[in-house]
């Protein structure tokens, strides 16, 4: 059966500081990946997705950019975090564009 | 541009007690809708998904229908049970590689 994972749990990071988080997904092939943010109170949105490796799609400017260095990888990153960027991170996938999406467990990032 | 809304934004039930959570969408162009659910400080998890040809698919004590012509999804909960308490969120994918959220409605199923 396919598994996402994605960590930390949490994070607290100063402002200015890098980040990366990193999302795995097990039991499937060329899954289309996707970054969303859940700001307290607002529903989610999509950040970035991405179709096959090296292929990132960004659906709004931010301080944040995506890679896809392997197939079932997906990592969102940062050079120098804002106050901002706090947030709820959730990776998902799904086989194609039109069928079902399974979310992973979240990163809470609290920016400081 | 699609927009979601989910009605009611909380909703407090005694235990036991059948209910309907509602989910409109603007753009009846989708590909699918699906129905989540998120505790608390978790992940998503799928409860249904129903294609845009679909009228309605059922899960257990969920049933969730689909009237795309009139941009309407119902989640309906049998029986309701305090393991029931939770958010309940719904999501379209319009012709494109995204899911567009609504707000939720948080749920509480009281014993």
């Amino acid at each position: 059966s396919q598994t996402i994972h994605q960590w930390p749990a949490t994070l607290v990071q100063p402002v200015g500081s890098p980040l990366s988080l990193e999302c795995t997904v097990e039991g499937t092939s060329n899954p289309n990946l996707y970054w969303y943010r859940q700001a307290a109170g607002r529903g989610l949105q999509l950040l970035f997705y991405s179709v096959g490796i090296g292929q990132i799609s960004s659906e709004v400017p931010q301080n944040l950019s995506a890679s896809r260095p392997q197939d079932r990888q997906f990592i969102l990153s940062s050079k120098k975090l804002l106050l901002s960027d706090s947030g709820f991170y959730l990776c998902a996938w799904s086989v194609l564009q039109n069928t079902e999406a399974f979310f992973g467990q979240g990163t809470r990032l609290t920016v400081v | 541009k699609q927009e979601v809304t989910q009605i009611p934004a909380a909703l407090s039930v005694p235990e036991g007690e059948n209910l309907v959570l509602n989910c409109s969408f603007t753009d009846s162009a989708i590909y699918n809708l699906q129905w989540f659910r998120q505790d608390p400080g978790k992940g998503l998890t799928s409860l249904l998904l129903i294609q845009s040809s679909q009228r309605e698919q059922t899960s257990g004590r969920l049933n969730a229908s689909l009237d795309k012509s009139s941009g309407r999804s119902t989640l309906y909960i049998a029986a309701s049970q305090p393991g029931d308490s939770a958010t309940y969120l719904c999501a379209v994918r319009p012709s494109g590689n995204k899911l567009v959220f609504g707000a939720g409605t948080i749920l509480r199923v009281k014993s």
